[in-house]
C-alpha cells in the first residue's frame, strides 16, 4: 500500500540556520503530496501542498519540491526561527484515499 | 465559530466508563475521519465517513464505535477502554470530490485511561 517515509528526528537548529527534512514515498499513480505542521498542544495544520510532478509548494518560508523522479518531497526552510519548533509531517493522497501520514519530525530550534 | 471544533480538549477516563468524543466542522465537507495519535508512532487512521456512510474501518476494536448523525458531525464513543487506548484523537474533514484530500484537523481531544 501507499507509505511515506520522513526523517527520523529530532532536528535541532540554531535560529537562521537552514532546514531540511527529507520525505521520500511510496504510492501507486500519482498522489498529491502534503506537508503539515503540528504545533505544541494543536492538531495538525497544512503547511503546503504540491499536486503533480515538479510542482513546488511554498508557505510562510517553507517550500518542497514534488520529485517523481526520485519519489521525494523534501522540505526546506532557508532561516528558521524558533517559532518553526513543532513536529513535521509528510503526506501523501492518492485518487479517492484519504491521508497517509509519516511518522513526523520534531523540529527544535533555538535561540 | 469556523474550522473544525473537538470537545472536549482533555478527558481522562476509568477503564469501566462510557464517554464520547465530538466533533463538529463548519466547512462544509463530506468527509470526516477519525485518527489516533499516540507517541512515537504513526498517525492512524481509525474511521472514515463519506457522506455519512462508513467507508473504512481499519481493525479498530470494537470498544471504540463511531456516530456520523449528519455531514457536520461526528462522534467517538468510548467503552471499556484500556491504559494502552490514551492518546490524542485527532478529527478532520475534507471535501472528497474523487480527487486528492487535503484534510483540515481539529485540536485533538487528549484521552487518558486510568
Amino acid at each position: 500500500g501507499d507509505s511515506v517515509t520522513q526523517m527520523e528526528g529530532p532536528v535541532t537548529l540554531s535560529e537562521e540556520a537552514f532546514l531540511t527534512i527529507n520525505c521520500t514515498y511510496t504510492a501507486t499513480g500519482y498522489p498529491s503530496l502534503f506537508w503539515y505542521v503540528q504545533y505544541p498542544g494543536e492538531g495538525l495544520q497544512l503547511l503546503l501542498k504540491a499536486t503533480k510532478a515538479d510542482d513546488k509548494g511554498s508557505n510562510k518560508g517553507f517550500e518542497a519540491t514534488y520529485r517523481k523522479e526520485t519519489t521525494s518531497f523534501h522540505l526546506e526552510k532557508g532561516s528558521v526561527q524558533v517559532s518553526d519548533s513543532a513536529v513535521y509531517f509528510c503526506a501523501l493522497s492518492g485518487r479517492n484515499t484519504p491521508l497517509v501520514f509519516g511518522k513526523g519530525t520534531r523540529l527544535s530550534v533555538i535561540a | 465559530e469556523t474550522g473544525v471544533t473537538q470537545t472536549p480538549r482533555h478527558l481522562v477516563m476509568g477503564m469501566t466508563n462510557k464517554k464520547s468524543l465530538k466533533c463538529e466542522q463548519h466547512l462544509g465537507h463530506n468527509a470526516m475521519y477519525w485518527y489516533k495519535q499516540s507517541a512515537k508512532k504513526p498517525l492512524e487512521l481509525m474511521f472514515v465517513y463519506n457522506f455519512k456512510e462508513q467507508t473504512e474501518n481499519n481493525s479498530v476494536p470494537s470498544r471504540f464505535s463511531p456516530e456520523c448523525p449528519n455531514s457536520s458531525h461526528l462522534f467517538l464513543h468510548l467503552h471499556t477502554l484500556q491504559p494502552e487506548d490514551s492518546a490524542l484523537y485527532l478529527c478532520a474533514s475534507s471535501q472528497d470530490n474523487g480527487g486528492d484530500t487535503e484534510a483540515f484537523f481539529g485540536q485533538g481531544t487528549r484521552l487518558t485511561v486510568v
